[in-house]
């Protein structure tokens, strides 16, 4: 069975500072997507980034880039600069083919992100 | 831009009771799904729905029902409803096959008591 993995369920960081979440998976795929998605207190799930497979080039978006190592299976998500605005709880998900043309995507249980001042 | 919008956002039902928590988005996607969300569980995948008029089951579908009659409107459907069923629901939509990522909405915290 195809699984991802968040090994921290709550991290904390200061303000300004650096901070990785992690993320393994386990997959026979060779083409597939992983992502990571932000859920703040407000409860509504916003994504934060996106890696294609195929692609060696680490995505980077703003002050949120990965570390995508795809031998090994981690896709580690890095915060710089934390502003009080990033705590949230971080969800990482690959999606998989579930058949024909249809993907399914497969959820992490979370890690709780809280910045402090 | 709304993107996707749920209704309502809370809603306490007694047992036995049913519901119809709806959705719909302006996006023009043709993908819609449907999540509840427990605590330390993760999201599970209850419906899903690739056109309008084409819906399938997800991991967890026994106690709901869907339709898509249109490609805005995806209502999740509750008959008799069990405190099982006690969760944060999320509808989301996607372009194509979600492969740049679901929108989601802002969810609804379903109490059963």
């Amino acid at each position: 069975a195809q699984t991802v993995t968040q090994s921290q369920p709550e991290m904390s960081v200061q303000e300004a500072e650096t901070v990785t979440l992690s993320c393994t998976y386990d997959t026979s795929e060779n083409n597939y997507y992983l992502f990571w998605y932000k859920q703040p207190p407000s409860r509504q799930m916003i994504l934060v980034i996106r890696q294609e497979a195929y692609k060696q080039q680490n995505a980077t978006e703003n002050r949120f880039s990965v570390n995508f190592q795809k031998a090994a299976k981690s896709f580690s998500l890095k915060i710089s600069d934390s502003q009080l605005g990033d705590t949230a709880m971080y969800f990482c998900a690959f999606m998989k083919h579930d058949g024909g043309n249809n993907r399914k995507l497969i959820w992490g249980l979370g890690t709780s992100l809280a910045v402090n001042p | 831009n709304a993107g996707v919008t749920q209704t309502p956002k809370f809603r306490i039902l007694k047992i036995g009771q049913s519901m119809t928590l709806q959705c719909t988005q302006d996006m023009n996607h043709n993908y819609m799904y449907w999540y509840r969300q427990d605590p330390g569980m993760g999201l599970k995948l209850i419906y899903y729905s690739v056109g309008a008029g084409i819906t399938d089951k997800g991991e967890v579908p026994n106690g709901y029902n869907v339709s898509r009659s249109t490609t805005e409107d995806f209502p999740l459907r509750l008959e008799l409803a069990a405190p099982s069923q006690t969760s944060v629901y999320f509808c989301a939509s996607s372009y194509r096959q979600g492969l740049y990522g679901y929108t989601f909405g802002s969810g609804t915290r379903l109490t059963v008591v």
